[in-house]
């Protein structure tokens, strides 16, 4: 039963267009994340909610926008999508005392052409 | 301007021996840093951590170090296991009201039998 669950695990897409990664996880905790793994290795944090409120919100583009139905899922919408958003974006979750250890999900590689 | 540094992309190491992975960071902020490790087409996953109170943490083969002054810590694995094979990301976090974790670039380790 996986902990932290993202879909899709692949995503290729042209330029222009809007797309969604969904996240989900079972272990109760009650802060959420994506990360941007980018072409250098780096992992960046992008966002971060707690109890389904924005608390980090990193320098990303707007076309960027997390939203979080529940304490449980935190998807990422991507407008207009550009050749440098290509990367791998994970998810990770993580109880708001304990910021330092993180469940990560398994991420999703975009391609953009 | 990357605040946690790992210098070294990739380490191989012959099996039942010791491996030493580097990491250098900036911001004399940090109190608490870790390693996660991961596996291709997986999440990171938490390894062993230290707060900036001590020096070295031990967890079975694992072993951290922590320099302040230099600014450098270190995992060491001895001894090292084919299953150790992983890339090995070095993360930091400040304590403060927006606790976030800034990660390093990993470095991956080839643990030769």
């Amino acid at each position: 039963d996986t902990a932290v669950s993202q879909t899709p695990k692949y995503l290729v897409t042209q330029m222009g267009n809007d797309k969604s990664i969904k996240c989900e996880q079972n272990l109760g905790h009650d802060t959420m994340y994506w990360y941007k793994q980018d072409s250098k290795k780096f992992l960046k944090i992008m966002f971060s909610y707690n109890n389904k409120e924005l608390i980090i919100n990193e320098t990303v583009p707007n076309r960027f926008s997390p939203k979080s139905p529940d304490k449980a899922h935190l998807n990422l919408h991507i407008n207009s999508l550009e050749l440098g958003d290509s990367a791998v974006y994970f998810c990770a979750s993580s109880h708001h005392d304990r910021a330092e250890k993180l469940f990560f999900g398994s991420g999703t590689q975009l391609s953009v052409l | 301007d990357q605040q946690v540094k790992q210098n070294s992309p990739s380490l191989s190491v012959q099996e039942g021996r010791i491996s030493i992975l580097n990491c250098d960071y900036t911001n004399s902020m940090f109190d608490y840093f870790l390693w996660y490790k991961k596996y291709p087409a997986e999440g990171p996953t938490f390894l062993i951590s230290i707060s900036s109170i001590k020096d070295k943490n031990e967890d079975g083969r694992f072993t951290v170090f922590l320099n302040k002054s230099a600014k450098h810590l270190s995992l060491h694995i001895v001894p090292s296991q084919p299953g150790d094979s992983a890339v090995y990301f070095c993360a930091a976090l400040k304590s403060g009201s927006a606790r976030q974790l800034t990660f390093g670039s990993g470095t991956q380790l080839t643990v030769l039998p």
